[in-house]
């Protein structure tokens, strides 16, 4: 069975400052998902990785697959990143079901 | 962005009664999925659909079913809902991106809350 582990399960920061949330999973994926959830809204897709690192305006998520490992960081936070961030991997032939991790909830206070 | 719709948003039913949700999808794409989301749990999958009428079970099945009679629209029936089947659900569509088999994109519904009383 595939785990999803995703560190720290709360995290709160001041406005400005460098943030970083792990996830780690025990099996070969055929891809990681990062997903960002507001209080009350519907869930955002932000990256899909495969390999490497993409980076979407202050967002930047790597993955290492050797490891089984990503990261996802947020420069310079602001307030309304605040949100729940959900990482989810795909295995491969699975008819790209996910399996969430638990999620983040980050809070950024200004 | 592939435009996916939930029906209703909202719902209070009775211990008992059956339920359906729906999923509207306005592209062709092949891969649907209905997904329930709660606290401690995060979110696990229900049940998936590969294709008009081919349709598989999730981690969490028991206590529901599906149909897709058409690619656009996915239906999930509660047969008699019961008050552990209170929970938000998801429904999600995956769309190829890239190459194919490797990357594909997750979008989510706007999610259904569903309250058996």
């Amino acid at each position: 069975k595939n785990e999803v582990e995703q560190s720290p399960q709360n995290l709160t920061a001041q406005e400005g400052e460098f943030i970083t949330i792990n996830c780690s999973y025990s099996v070969g994926i055929s891809a990681l998902h990062w997903l960002q959830q507001h209080p009350g809204g519907g869930i955002v897709s932000l990256f899909m990785l495969s390999s490497g690192k993409k980076k979407h305006g202050r967002l930047i998520a790597t993955i290492n697959i050797q490891e089984k490992h990503s990261s996802l960081h947020i420069t310079a936070s602001h307030p309304r990143d605040s949100a729940v961030y959900i990482c989810a991997v795909g295995l491969p032939g699975s008819a790209r079901q996910l399996t969430f991790g638990s999620g983040t909830q980050l809070t950024v206070l200004p | 962005d592939a435009g996916i719709t939930q029906s209703p948003r909202h719902k209070v039913t009775e211990t008992g009664t059956p339920v359906t949700l729906r999923c509207h999808q306005t592209e062709n794409h092949r891969y649907m999925y209905w997904y329930r989301q709660d606290p401690g749990h995060g979110l696990r999958l229900i049940h998936y659909s590969y294709g008009v009428k081919d349709t598989d079970k999730g981690e969490v099945s028991d206590g529901y079913s599906v149909s897709r009679s058409k690619t656009e629209d996915f239906l999930l029936t509660l047969e008699s809902a019961t008050s552990s089947q209170t929970s938000v659900y998801f429904c999600a569509i995956s769309e190829a991106r890239g190459v194919p088999g490797a990357n594909y994109g997750y979008t989510f519904g706007s999610g259904t809350r569903l309250t058996v009383v």
